[in-house]
């Protein structure tokens, strides 16, 4: 089975602190996905990479940057957080850059609180 | 730009009752459909999906049809159980280019026994 793992599942952190969302994904898969997940907004994706060292924003990544220096590994930035940061952080991934679909598949998530 | 329409919920529906989750689409070109499910303290995971119109995707007694004509994919099931408690999320990947997923707000269902 495919197993997409999180860093920690629950985080709390202050304003202004540098935080690191950590992703790994043991499947050999190109392409890896971060997102948050809010009430009333469903999913949001922040950033995604379809290969090493590659990165391409999603529809919110301002006060965001990524990181994927190994294939199996993509990490999420928060160079300085704020309260509005606050929030449920889903990473997935999924085999194959372009093509058909591929399906993605689903770390357990990170419940980050920005103090 | 792409997006997806489904109400948040939550539906409340006693258990061997009839599911009905609305979706309806907006796109260009001819996107694939998909039926991501959160079940309590995991991640999203595929539920069933359609790639071209009149697809019927079906998978654990769930089905959902690609409707082009009304820009619709639509869930139901015709007789949930308690362990379908979960939040169900439509979603489309627009034709070509990378593995983007636009994703909607998510319906919260609560069966009862």
């Amino acid at each position: 089975d495919v197993k997409v793992t999180q860093s920690s599942r629950y985080l709390v952190k202050r304003t202004g602190e540098k935080v690191f969302l950590e992703c790994v994904q043991d499947m050999d898969h190109e392409n890896m996905f971060w997102y948050r997940q809010d009430p009333g907004l469903g999913l949001r994706l922040i950033y995604f990479s379809y290969d090493v060292k590659m990165k391409e924003k999603g529809d919110i990544p301002e006060g965001y940057s990524v990181s994927r220096e190994k294939k199996e590994r993509f990490s999420l930035i928060l160079e300085s957080a704020s309260t509005n940061q606050t929030s449920m952080y889903l990473c997935a991934s999924s085999l194959y850059r372009t093509g058909s679909y591929n399906e993605q598949f689903f770390g357990p998530g990170t419940r980050l609180t920005v103090l | 730009g792409d997006s997806v329409t489904q109400m948040e919920g939550p539906v409340t529906l006693s258990e061997e009752a009839f599911l009905t989750i609305n979706c309806t689409y907006t796109a260009t070109g001819y996107p694939s459909l998909f039926w991501y499910v959160q079940y309590p303290g995991e991640g999203l995971q595929l539920l069933l999906k359609a790639t071209k119109a009149d697809d019927k995707g079906s998978n654990k007694g769930f089905e959902a049809t690609y409707r082009k004509e009304t820009t619709s994919f639509h869930l139901e099931k015709g007789s949930v159980q308690v362990s379908d408690s979960a939040v169900y999320f439509c979603a489309l990947r627009a034709s070509g280019g990378y593995q983007k997923v636009t994703f909607g707000i998510g319906t919260k269902l609560q069966v009862i026994p």
